[in-house]
């Protein structure tokens, strides 16, 4: 059965800083997929990872992804208070088109 | 616009009460599925569909129904069998399996609530 754990599950950082969310799975993927949730809202996509060393940016967000590890980071840099919200991680296992998501990290970011 | 709606957005149910949720999607996407989430918590799979006329249980299947006799449609039906129902409902959708590519796109959500 494919595990998904993501860490921390609960972030509180200032603005400005600097900070990695982990993604840890327990059986070999090479698809990962990183979403976003604000409070009472829906989940948004915000990257697809779809290969082993797969990189990739948007705005002060970076993701990655090392199959051979199991492992995905969700790298936040320079945070605003924008950003504040529950990040999921979701990866590919073998039942057909399914997704295992993680737990999810809420973030606060102060000012 | 291409997207997946939801309906209705607030919904109320009565104890011993069938409710049926709606989920649409004008993508020409062959999976969908239903997951669940409790105040606070992750997502969890009710049931999935990858073609149409064939589901699938998720991981919470037990009262819950689901049909999928369009490829645009799959609704959800909470049956008085489930005993705590109150929670908030997304529908998502994917290309299909095989397609190399399972990157879901979730509808706004149903938030039900049992008086």
């Amino acid at each position: 059965e494919l595990k998904v754990e993501q860490n921390p599950l609960f972030l509180s950082m200032q603005e400005g800083k600097n900070y990695t969310i982990y993604c840890n799975y327990s059986t070999t993927s090479d698809r990962l997929y990183w979403y976003r949730q604000d409070p009472g809202k829906s989940l948004e996509s915000l990257f697809v990872l779809l290969s082993n060393g797969a990189v990739k940016q948007e705005g002060r967000l970076m993701a990655s992804l090392d199959t051979k590890a199991r492992l995905s980071t969700l790298h936040i840099t320079a945070a605003v208070h924008d950003l504040s919200a529950t990040y999921f991680c979701a990866v590919d296992g073998t039942s057909g088109s399914r997704l295992t998501f993680g737990e999810g990290t809420q973030l606060t970011v102060n000012p | 616009d291409g997207g997946i709606t939801q309906s209705p957005k607030y919904l109320f149910r009565k104890e011993g009460q069938n409710v049926t949720l709606s989920c649409e999607q004008n993508l020409n996407h062959d999976a969908m599925y239903w997951y669940r989430q409790d105040p606070g918590q992750g997502l969890r799979l009710i049931y999935y569909s990858q073609i149409v006329n064939d589901f699938q249980k998720g991981d919470i299947a037990e009262g819950y129904s689901v049909s999928r006799e369009k490829k645009e449609s799959f609704p959800l039906t909470v049956t008085s069998a489930q005993k705590n129902p109150t929670a908030f409902y997304l529908c998502a959708s994917s290309i299909g399996w095989g397609q190399g590519n399972n990157e879901q796109f979730f509808g706004p959500g149903t938030r039900l609530t049992v008086l």
